[in-house]
């Protein structure tokens, strides 16, 4: 069974630049996340999809990031501008209905 | 609001010399208690699942406990192949009754295992 794929795996860009990340959930998987991973910390969920909609985004900083899941697939996850403090790991995870998480790679971003 | 305290923060074994990570959690009404294992440069690993105090679950050498405001996970005889971050999450009921809730991730333990 193929697991959560994420693209790129690395990103360098300069504050106030624009980037954004993709991830395939494990297939048939409902619920999908994007965590946040500041170096020497746990994941931090910024946003949860069930199928299309949104279920949770209390943590997500709306003026600069945002993310949405067409088709109930695929999603990205884009931050516009960003800042110093964005540099962390962008963690994508997926589940059935909810229930055990099962992570990919991450994304490493470097904002300089 | 939820919280999950890991101690220690860096733990250093000699192969062989069992030992315990610990997880203090704070949520009322746990929906799970969940023990990931994260290697350098990859995603967290799911391990476990524990639901209910008095509740174990065993996976090779690894062994993970649940009371009522804590959790251990506990690593008998450990090899250099144990060296990891181990994480600990918990998730609280979600509005509307449904298993949607969100995992509050602790800060994780590093653990080294020297040969």
């Amino acid at each position: 069974e193929a697991g959560v794929a994420q693209s790129p795996r690395y990103k360098i860009i300069e504050k106030r630049q624009s980037v954004a990340f993709w991830c395939n959930p494990i297939s048939g998987h409902a619920t999908l996340y994007w965590y946040q991973q500041i170096l020497g910390q746990g994941p931090k969920l910024l946003i949860q999809f069930q199928n299309n909609g949104v279920v949770d985004d209390s943590q997500l900083p709306k003026d600069r990031f945002s993310a949405e899941r067409l088709k109930g697939v695929d999603s990205t996850l884009k931050i516009q501008p960003a800042k110093l403090e964005d540099s962390a790991v962008y963690l994508c995870a997926s589940s059935l209905r909810g229930g055990e998480q099962f992570f990919g790679p991450g994304t490493r971003l470097t904002v300089l | 609001e939820d919280q999950v305290t890991q101690s220690p923060e860096a733990l250093r074994l000699q192969e062989g010399e069992s030992s315990s990570l610990n997880c203090s959690y704070t949520v009322s009404g746990l929906r799970g208690l969940f023990w990931y294992r994260q290697d350098p440069g990859k995603g967290p690993e799911f391990l476990f699942t524990l639901y209910s105090a008095g509740e174990e679950k065993e996976k090779e050498r690894l062994k993970a406990t649940l009371t009522k405001k804590e959790s251990f996970l506990h690593i008998t005889a450990p090899k250099p192949e144990d060296s990891a971050t181990y994480l600990c999450a918990v998730r609280p009921p979600s509005a509307g009754g449904t298993s949607y809730g969100k995992l509050t991730f602790g800060q994780g333990t590093i653990l080294t295992v020297h040969p």
